[in-house]
C-alpha cells in the first residue's frame, strides 16, 4: 500500500523559507506514471494546490506561489520536497504531499499524506 | 487563478439525496473532463471519490456520482449515511496547466 509522509519544522520564521519532504513508501517515485505534489489549508480554510512535479524534473506551479516555491525530487531516497520562501503569517497551513493518478498535471489525487502543520510565527 | 465556485453548505436526511455544484469556466471546468471530488473529515487528509467527471475509484460507495453540464460539475450522493458528513471539495485541470480547487462545501446530514 502506498504512504505519503510529511516531514520538517512545524515552526518558520516569517521572511525565512519553509521547507518539507514527503517520503514514499510503498511505490517508487520514479515510476514514469504519476505526478507527485503539494497542497495545502489554512487552518478552517479550503484546499489550496501549491503545485506538481514529474520524476524528470518538470514542475507546474500556481501562479500566485510560482515566485516563492520550488518543488523537487530526490530519487535515492524516493523523497520530493517544497521549498515556499518568504513567508507570511497568511502561509500558515496543514501541507499536504499527494501523488496524482496519472502522468498528467490533470491527474487526480489518488493518495495523501497526513499534512503537517506548520506555523509562521516569531 | 480563482477558486471554482461552491455552495457554502448542504444539508440533508439519512436516506435522501443530494447535489453540490461546482461552477468554473471555459477555460477550467467546462473545458476539459478532469473534474475530481473529494471528501474530507475533520483532522483527516481528502479522499478521492470522484474523478474524470463520472468515474469512481475502487472502493468508493456507488452512492457517489459526478456529472457536468457545461462549465458546472456536479456530485450527487444518494441515500444519505451520517458517515457522509464532511467537507467536499471539487478540482479542476485549467488551460494554463494547473489545478484549481472549489472552495468547498460542508454537508450536514440531518
Amino acid at each position: 500500500q502506498l504512504q505519503l509522509q510529511e516531514s520538517g519544522p512545524g515552526l518558520v520564521k516569517p521572511s525565512e523559507t519553509l521547507s518539507l519532504t514527503c517520503t514514499v513508501s510503498g511505490g517508487s517515485i520514479s515510476s514514469s506514471n504519476y505526478y507527485w505534489g503539494w497542497i495545502r489549508q489554512p487552518p478552517g480554510k479550503g484546499l489550496e494546490w501549491i503545485g506538481t512535479m514529474y520524476v524528470s524534473g518538470s514542475t507546474y506551479y500556481n501562479p500566485s506561489l510560482k515566485s516563492r516555491v520550488t518543488i523537487s525530487v530526490d530519487t535515492s531516497w524516493n523523497q520530493f520536497s517544497l521549498r515556499l520562501s518568504s513567508v507570511t503569517a497568511a502561509d500558515t497551513a496543514v501541507y499536504f504531499c499527494a501523488r496524482q493518478g496519472r502522468a498528467s498535471v490533470a491527474g487526480q489525487i489518488d493518495y495523501w499524506g497526513q499534512g503537517a502543520l506548520v506555523t509562521v510565527s516569531s | 487563478q480563482s477558486a471554482l465556485t461552491q455552495p457554502a453548505s448542504v444539508s440533508g436526511s439519512p436516506g435522501q439525496s443530494i447535489t453540490i455544484s461546482c461552477t468554473g469556466t471555459s477555460s477550467d471546468v467546462g473545458g476539459y473532463n478532469y473534474v475530481s471530488w473529494y471528501q474530507q473529515h475533520p483532522g483527516k487528509a481528502p479522499k478521492l471519490v470522484i474523478f474524470d467527471v463520472t468515474y469512481r475509484p475502487s472502493g468508493v460507495s456507488n452512492r457517489f456520482s459526478g456529472s457536468k453540464s457545461g462549465n458546472t460539475a456536479s456530485l450527487t450522493i444518494s441515500g444519505l449515511q451520517a458517515e457522509d458528513e464532511a467537507d467536499y471539495y471539487c478540482s479542476s485541470f485549467t488551460s494554463s496547466v494547473t489545478l484549481v480547487f472549489g472552495g468547498g462545501t460542508k454537508l450536514t446530514v440531518l
